[in-house]
C-alpha cells in the first residue's frame, strides 16, 4: 500500500462545476499536508498547505480529517485553467521528507 | 519570486557516460532535493541536502551521487548512465525551518534520455 494514495482520475468536468479530490495517508505521524499542482510537462508548484483543520483560498478549499487520515481538495466554479494534475503530499513524520501521491488528473471542459 | 534553475531542459546521453545535472537556487534556501518523476511511479526522492557539503540518501540513491560545494548549487551525478535512468529529473529547494521546509520550490526539470 502506498503511503499517500489518490484516485488517479481523470476527472472530466464542465466549466463552472465543483469538483472534489480525496487523498488518504497511512503514516499517522504525518503532521503537515499539502496540495501541489502540476501542469502538463511542467514542474509541481505549491497550491495550498493544510496545517490544521483545513483552509480556504478563493475557489479552493482543503480539508484535513486526522481521525480518518484523509485530505480533500474542493475546487468551486472550475475554470479551464484549472486543468492540471493535483498532487497530494504529506510530511513523513520527523525525517523531513515529503511523501508524494501519484496525482489526480483534472480536465475542465468548455 | 523563488527561482530554481536547472542546467538543461533536455539531455541525451549514451549508456556508460558520466552525466552531470546542475541545479541553482537564488533564495538562500538551506535544503535542496533531487527527484525523478516517472509515469505510474510519481516523484521519488534520490538525494537531499540540508547544508553545504552535507547529503542524505533518499528513497532511490543507487546509481547516483550528489555534490553540494556551495549553498546555492546542488549537482546530481550519474556515474555510469543506464537506460533505466531515462526519466524527468526535478530539483527543488526549501528553507530549513518549520513550516517552510515542507514547501518546496521546483526547477523546470531535465528530461534525460539514455540510449
Amino acid at each position: 500500500r502506498k503511503e499517500v494514495e489518490q484516485d488517479p482520475g481523470p476527472f472530466n468536468v464542465p466549466e463552472g462545476a465543483t469538483v472534489a479530490f480525496n487523498c488518504t495517508y497511512s503514516n499517522s505521524a504525518s503532521q503537515s499536508f499539502f496540495w501541489y499542482r502540476q501542469d502538463c510537462r511542467k514542474e509541481p508548484k505549491l497550491l495550498m498547505s493544510v496545517y490544521s483543520s483545513g483552509n480556504e483560498d478563493g475557489r479552493f478549499t482543503a480539508q484535513l480529517n486526522r481521525a480518518s487520515q484523509y485530505i480533500s481538495l474542493l475546487i468551486r466554479d472550475s475554470k479551464l485553467s484549472d486543468s492540471a494534475t493535483y498532487l497530494c503530499v504529506a510530511n513523513a513524520g520527523n525525517n523531513r521528507k515529503l511523501i508524494w501521491g501519484l496525482g489526480t488528473s483534472l480536465a475542465v471542459n468548455p | 519570486d523563488v527561482k530554481v534553475t536547472q542546467s538543461s531542459r533536455y539531455l541525451v546521453k549514451r549508456t556508460g557516460e558520466k552525466v552531470f545535472l546542475e541545479c541553482v537556487q537564488d533564495m538562500d534556501h538551506e535544503n535542496m532535493f533531487w527527484y525523478r518523476q516517472d509515469p505510474g511511479l510519481g516523484l521519488r526522492l534520490i538525494y537531499f541536502s540540508y547544508d553545504v557539503k552535507m547529503k542524505e540518501k533518499g528513497d532511490i540513491p543507487e546509481g547516483y551521487s550528489v555534490s553540494r560545494e556551495k549553498k546555492e548549487r546542488f549537482s546530481l551525478i550519474l556515474e555510469s548512465a543506464s537506460t533505466n535512468q531515462t526519466s524527468m529529473y526535478l530539483c527543488a529547494s526549501s528553507f530549513k525551518d518549520l513550516p517552510s521546509y515542507n514547501e518546496q520550490f521546483f526547477g523546470p526539470g531535465t528530461r534525460l534520455t539514455v540510449l
